[in-house]
Order: structure tokens, then sequence, then C-alpha cells
């Protein structure tokens, strides 16, 4: 157990439809990451915030935003959502925010699209 | 943009043979990382290595980073049932900064033959 919470843990829904997942970081990380995996694919870094901020981007869609609340969860708000978005979905946490960091990642979400 | 790239992208092996996975970056690295993703599960880490040539060992894991820090190596010395799942490299984007997302490799699958 890495102790990085996510929920729900499996997520069906359909296409064009918005749903959003939820993250809970280790007690003590102030960085959140979310990634994305698509099946044999590897692992698509998203977005990162730390302590409320956001401080990095990837190959984030603009249909796609997060947040990190003040108790330090972050949310991962998916919209229009197409087939595509079918993957598993990682929220990762590392105490500080530089690359030698190591990153906790939680069990994910699977997201179905239908 | 910089990559991580991973071969091979699968690897079967008999239980007892020896299995190597591979990760070069196109950028020089101030560090690597490896990490273990079960099927079903998710990535956990093993190891960082920082310095160039730096060998680690774990048990039978051996770590090698390179003298020009672009490249690494992950071997295992006969393999058991139990060393199944994903093997990732990732590394921290070169544009430096207070980012503390990491790129991954897109993974070594290895299957072991009991």
């Amino acid at each position: 157990d890495s102790g990085v919470t996510q929920t729900p843990k499996h997520l069906i829904t359909a296409t064009g439809q918005r749903v959003t997942l939820r993250c809970s970081p280790r007690s003590g990380d102030l960085s959140v990451y979310w990634y994305q995996q698509s099946l044999d694919q590897g692992l698509q870094f998203l977005i990162q915030y730390y302590n409320g901020e956001e401080r990095a981007k990837g190959n984030i869609l603009e249909r796609f935003s997060a947040q990190q609340f003040p108790d330090l969860h972050s949310e991962l708000n998916l919209s229009s959502l197409e087939l595509g978005d079918s993957a598993l979905y990682f929220c990762a946490s590392s105490v500080q925010s530089w690359g030698g960091d190591t990153q906790y990642f939680g069990p994910g979400t699977r997201l179905t699209v239908l | 943009g910089q990559q991580v790239m991973q071969i091979p992208q699968y690897q079967h092996v008999q239980e007892g043979e020896d299995f190597t996975t591979y990760c070069n970056s196109s950028t020089t690295l101030s560090n690597i990382q490896w990490y273990k993703q079960r099927p079903g599960g998710h990535p956990v880490f093993l190891i960082q290595l920082v310095k160039s040539g730096e060998v680690k060992k774990q048990k039978r894991l051996t770590f090698q980073f390179g003298e020009a820090k672009k490249n690494s190596s992950l071997h295992i010395t006969a393999t058991q049932t139990t060393d199944v799942g994903t093997y990732f490299c990732a590394g921290p984007p070169n544009y430096g900064g207070s980012q503390g997302n990491l790129i991954f490799g897109k993974g070594t699958k290895l299957s072991v033959k009991p």
C-alpha cells in the first residue's frame, strides 16, 4: 500500500459525458501528478500540482482539467469524453517538486467510455 | 521533444534465465528511476541512480547508469515467477526548474515461464 488513494476504482460512462477522478496523496506529500496509461502504452504525464498550484503540464487535452485543494487532495476532470479516453488514470504523489523525488502511485482508476 | 526509450518491449523467459532491459534517453539525465508494475497493479518505485557509471544491486537485480548519463539498464539474474511485470525507467525533463514530473519509457513487459 503506497498510501495514495484514488476513487473510484472503476468508472463506466458514455461518450460526451463528464467524470471526476479523485486522489488523496500520501500524508506529508505536497506534489500530486496525474498520468494516463492506455492499453500496452507507457505512462503519459498529464499534469502536476504542488501545494495547490499547477507546476507542470504534459500532454493534457483541453477537455481535461485538474485542481489541488487546500487539503492537498486532487481531482482530475474529464469532459466531453471520447472512446479514446478509455484508460487507466494514475495519481502519484511526492514530497517536494523536483525530478529526483520518488513518486508513489495510487491504485488507479480504470475509465471505460462506451 | 525529450524521449526515453526502452527495449525490448516484451521479453519472455524461462524461469531461471537472466533478463535485461535497456533504457535510453535523448538527453542527459540528472537521475534515472526504475519502477515495476505488476499485472493489474500500479507502478512501484524500485531504485534511483544519480551518479555517472553508478551500479546498484538489490538481491538479484542490478541497475546501471551509463557514463554519459543517457542510458541505463536493469538486469535480473535467475528470474523467478515473482519477477513478472512491466519495468519502467523514468527521468526528469531536461528543462529543469521546479517541475517534479518524470518522463517514462514505454516499459519492458517480462513474462516468466515456470
